[in-house]
């Protein structure tokens, strides 16, 4: 398995681009979640997802946007990057309590 | 909504010392709780986690933690760390699936 991946892993962006995050894991996961962390701060919780169709709001989610068509995938999109959006974003799966977490996605939004 | 507190941003240590991590919870309702530990530049990978019954959990590499609700805490220790532990620890809780964060303990693990 190769558990939860994201691409891509580094990303610049110019004030004002979109693009999408992706997130896919293998291990049939009910839940999926997208997180930030900003330096010298834990994670916050931007969406997340309790299957297929559904998804709902976490604790920041100003300025994302996502979707959940099929129980592998669970894309972040930023529709007009800003710089407040510069971090690190981490996807998570779970199917009971514990949360298995991707590698991230640096992202600078410049 | 619940929230963490982790009560120390650094905490230096001399290898083969015992440790312990501080992290204080606030909820309502009735939480779960866990702690991740982080290398630099990758991603979390789970220590232990508290669900339900016996107060005190034993997780991976030596690391263990108390439940204590009167106290509202979750305390991370180790009674002898390594060199490897180096890293960012950070204390979560969770009610259903809305899971919080504590802004994290960076352990130094000193020669």
């Amino acid at each position: 398995n190769a558990g939860v991946t994201q691409t891509p892993k580094f990303r610049i962006l110019k004030i004002g681009q979109s693009m999408t995050l992706q997130c896919a894991q293998d291990m049939n996961h009910n839940y999926m979640y997208w997180y930030r962390q900003d330096p010298g701060m834990g994670l916050k919780l931007i969406y997340y997802s309790v299957g297929a169709g559904i998804t709902d709001k976490g604790e920041v989610p100003n300025g994302y946007n996502v979707s959940r068509s099929t129980t592998e995938d669970f894309p972040l999109r930023l529709e007009l990057a800003a710089p407040s959006q510069t971090s690190v974003y981490f996807c998570a799966s779970s199917q009971t309590n514990e949360q298995f977490f991707g590698p991230g996605t640096r992202l600078t939004v410049l | 909504a619940q929230s963490v507190t982790q009560l120390d941003s650094q905490v230096p240590v001399f290898e083969e010392a015992p440790v312990e991590l501080r992290c204080n919870y606030s909820s309502s309702v009735s939480v779960y709780l866990f702690w991740y530990m982080q290398y630099p530049n990758q991603g979390l990978q789970l220590l232990l986690k508290y669900l339900s019954g016996s107060t005190l959990v034993k997780g991976i590499n030596g690391f263990e933690a108390e439940f204590n609700k009167s106290q509202t805490s979750f305390h991370l220790r180790k009674p002898s760390v390594h060199i490897s532990d180096t890293a960012e620890y950070f204390c979560a809780v969770s009610v259903s699936e809305d899971m919080r964060f504590g802004a994290g303990t960076r352990l130094t693990v000193k020669p």
